[in-house]
């Protein structure tokens, strides 16, 4: 079945340093692939999202490109700030039939200290 | 646009208790998830409609939880009879169609349910 891998956190940076959150992916098809943020207290919020191979997700500083040579989907981002901290979640969009549903890796707590 | 909309936002019960969420889509959505989401882990997807009717329930324990979707709009998740193991996040999400795997979902705050 499709499954999510993510880095394991906790991940603790210091402000404006350089972010990289791993994360690989199986599936049976040809997948979307997405990563959503959860802010302390609030629901998950799309961030990012590429629905082809090569294609380059971005948003807020984020980006992250669809490997699929390496089933891969990292997340990196330059220069963090304090305001990033927050759970971020790697998922893959796969069809189950005629319905698509979302499957996530486990999370990783990033926190940015000023 | 409005949000897709749950309530409440926290519940505490005691166990073999029953408990019901709501969840409120975005308007016109066609698609409604519900997802458990434990401590330490990425949400689980519980159960999907389409309109009103259910496309995928497998991962849904029939023995005590229930979903309804009437009119293709509102829905309601239940437990019936809690058990400590069902203390989670139980989180809502929306998606337009549901029938493309470039669909994005959009999510509610989520339920805190906490089982004593």
């Amino acid at each position: 079945g499709d499954s999510v891998t993510q880095m394991e956190g906790p991940v603790t940076l210091s402000e404006e340093a350089f972010l990289t959150i791993n994360c690989t992916y199986t599936a049976t098809g040809y997948p979307s692939l997405f990563w959503y943020v959860q802010y302390p207290g609030e629901g998950l919020q799309l961030l990012l999202k590429a629905t082809k191979a090569d294609d380059k997700g971005s948003n807020k500083g984020f980006e992250a490109t669809y490997r699929k040579e390496t089933t891969s989907f990292h997340l990196e981002k330059g220069s963090v700030q304090v305001s990033d901290s927050a759970v971020y979640f790697c998922a893959l969009s796969d069809s189950g039939g005629s319905n698509y549903k979302l499957t996530f890796g486990k999370g990783t707590l990033l926190t940015v200290n000023p | 646009e409005a949000g897709v909309a749950q309530s409440p936002r926290y519940k505490i019960i005691e166990k073999r208790q029953s408990v019901a969420f709501w969840c409120n889509p975005i308007s016109g959505h066609a698609t409604l998830y519900w997802y458990q989401q434990i401590l330490g882990q990425g949400p689980k997807l519980l159960i999907q409609f389409q309109n009103n009717g259910v496309v995928d329930d497998s991962q849904l324990p029939k023995d005590r939880f229930s979903a309804e979707r009437l009119k293709g709009v509102d829905s309601t998740l239940k437990i019936q009879p809690a058990k400590l193991e069902d203390s989670a996040v139980y989180l809502c999400a929306s998606s337009s169609l549901g029938t493309l795997a470039t669909d994005t979902q959009y999510f509610g705050p989520g339920t805190r349910l906490t089982v004593l």
